[in-house]
Order: structure tokens, then sequence, then C-alpha cells
């Protein structure tokens, strides 16, 4: 079965501290994998996304993603948070040009 | 249009109403998503639709919702008999298909709300 999940629905850090939020992926082809970030009252945007190639993908506001197929994983780093990173994050999987997304992640980040 | 718009933005309705909540996708997208968001709660699934394909309606909650998409191109979702459940922000993305990982290009929803 084609499934997402995220790990933690919440997660708070501290401004300047690491960000790191967990996605798992199950697939039974080789995945396409995309972060989305939401702002409050606002609709999702893509942060970055993992098609072919290099497994480090860089993204937007100094965001990136590793995908590791060895552990199904595509977790989002960012090495120093800031206060504007606050928002809800989504991990999501394009397979057979269908969409599947994970439950979200809201990112606190304490001054 | 630029991207994937949505009205109306804001709708207030009484319950038992029903109400009509309406999608422009992208030009030549073939794809079209609708999910609901509930205060606090992550995206649901509702329906998805693919070129002349059936739309996989395995995620719509009730016989209430119905969905359609004319032409290939404007989608409505329809809520029948609404209830104060329903209040939720409903979201609809777009995306085009070509096998190479196209991304889902989302508009900025309308907000339900059921009295």
């Amino acid at each position: 079965a084609q499934s997402v999940t995220q790990l933690g629905s919440h997660v708070s850090v501290s401004e300047g501290a690491l960000v790191l939020l967990r996605c798992n992926y199950s697939s039974s082809v080789p995945p396409y994998l995309f972060w989305y970030v939401q702002y409050p009252n606002q609709g999702l945007q893509l942060l970055l996304k993992y098609t072919t190639g290099a497994t480090l993908v860089k993204g937007i506001n100094g965001f990136e993603a590793e995908f590791k197929k060895s552990e199904t994983s595509f977790h989002l780093t960012k090495p120093s948070a800031h206060m504007s990173d606050a928002a809800e994050y989504f991990c999501a999987m394009n397979n057979f040009n269908k969409f599947y997304f994970g439950s979200g992640t809201k990112l606190n980040v304490k001054p | 249009g630029a991207g994937v718009s949505q009205s109306p933005s804001n709708k207030v309705t009484e319950k038992g109403k029903d109400v009509e909540l309406r999608c422009d996708p992208i030009s030549g997208h073939t794809a079209l998503y609708w999910y609901r968001q509930s205060l606090g709660q992550g995206l649901e699934f509702l329906i998805y639709f693919q070129g002349n394909s059936a739309p996989d309606k395995s995620g719509l909650p009730s016989d209430r919702f119905s969905a359609e998409r004319t032409g290939g191109s404007v989608s409505t979702l329809t809520i029948q008999r609404t209830q104060q459940e329903d209040s939720a922000v409903y979201l609809c993305a777009s995306s085009y298909v070509s096998g190479q990982g196209s991304e889902a290009f989302f508009g900025q929803g309308t907000r339900l709300t059921v009295v």
C-alpha cells in the first residue's frame, strides 16, 4: 500500500536550533517525494521535491531533505531555525500520478 | 490564470443548506484533487480526478458530498444538507501528469462555516 507517515504532529525548537521533521513512506515503486509548507490561513506551497538523481535536495528558505531508499525516509532539515519557519509542514508522495500526504507536523519556534 | 483559483474564499451557511465550492485549476493540468482540512487537523483526501478516467471518490465522507469536473477543467464540490461538522477549509490542488514527478499546486482554499 502507498502511504506517507510523519512522526510527531508537533515539534518545538528554539530559534537558531536544528530543525528535523521526519517522514517515512511506503511505496511499491520508486517514489517522487515532496515537502510542502502551510503558513497560517494560507494554502500549501512547495518547499522542495525529489524526483531522480541527487538524493540530497535543497529547497527554499534554507531547507533540505535527503532521500534514503534503504530507510524509506525523506526527512526535512534546516540547520538554524528562524521565527518565520513556524508553520505546518506536509510530506507527500506521488505514485502512479496520485498524491499521498502525511498528516502534517506543526513546527513551533521559540525565541 | 497563474495559479489554482478557488471561490468563494469564505462561505457561511446555515445548517441544512446546500453549498457549492468551485476550483479553477491551472490550465493544462489534468489531475485535480480536493482535500478537507478541519481545525487543527491534517489534510483529508476527498476526491481525485485524472483526465477522462473515473474519479477516485474513496475519500468522500458521506453521500452528501459530491464533485464533478466539467470539460476536464473547472471542478465543483457540492455539499448537500450541510452539518456543523462540515465546517473546515476545503483545498483544491492540480498537477500536470508527466510521469516526472510534477508537484501539486494548491489554491488558497475555501473556509466553510456551518452555523
